[in-house]
């Protein structure tokens, strides 16, 4: 069974752009959760997805926004970067994101604004 | 909001010896999740807890959930040198797909 994969794997972008990133989860998981990992903050939840819909969203600004598709692959956006959303983008596939359920990472995109 | 504490921040280990580390929280926790993450790589579960008192093994790794529901411990047993990575503990943070991590414990295992 494959695995969560993310794309892309690193990304550099500049203050002010805009940035799209993308996870397919696993066959058949219906929930993807999207986190922000920074050397300072650690890992951070941003927002969960289940059947296209957002359910739970965590402590970040508007600019953070995401979507996702009929056939449960996930994209998050982040719009007007700043110098500070330089992280490690993670996602997590779950059957239906309840907390019995196991979460499975994807490895991540590396995102630098400089 | 719930936090999750946990130590020691890094530990510097011979190959072959034991090592332990923890997680307290100020809040109760019905789960404690046990995950390690290596360069370049996503969290990847070890253990997952699911009742106050249980003892849980994976091979080496054994991981207890603490009675009072605010603390959970992972030992590792006869480390070797892909011990090595950072070592997180998370509990569910109140809603669907939503976990809440500590901030990591970093194990280096010299040969």
């Amino acid at each position: 069974k494959a695995g969560v994969t993310q794309t892309p794997r690193y990304l550099i972008k500049t203050r002010g752009q805009q940035v799209t990133l993308s996870c397919s989860p696993i066959s058949g998981h219906r929930s993807v959760s999207w986190y922000q990992q920074t050397p300072g903050q650690g890992l951070q939840f941003l927002f969960e997805y289940f059947s296209e819909t957002q359910r739970n969203k965590g402590n970040f600004p508007g600019r953070f926004s995401g979507r996702q598709f009929s056939n449960s692959r996930s994209e998050m956006n982040v719009s007007t970067l700043e110098l500070g959303d330089s992280a490690l983008y993670l996602c997590a596939s779950s059957f239906s994101g309840a907390w019995t359920d196991t979460q499975y990472f994807g490895p991540g995109t590396r995102l630098t604004v400089l | 909001g719930q936090q999750l504490n946990q130590s020691p921040q890094s530990m510097f280990i011979q190959e072959g010896e034991d090592v332990s580390m923890n997680c307290t929280s100020s809040s109760i926790f019905n789960t404690w999740l046990w995950y390690k993450q290596e360069p370049g790589e996503g969290p990847v579960l070890l253990i997952a807890l699911y009742k106050a008192g249980e003892l849980t093994s994976n091979g080496r790794l054994t991981a207890q959930f603490g009675i009072t529901r605010k603390d959970s411990f992972l030992n590792i047993s006869a480390s070797i040198p892909s011990d090595v990575g950072i070592y997180f503990c998370a509990g569910p943070g109140g809603s669907q797909g939503n976990l809440i991590f500590g901030k990591g414990t970093k194990l280096s295992v010299k040969p």
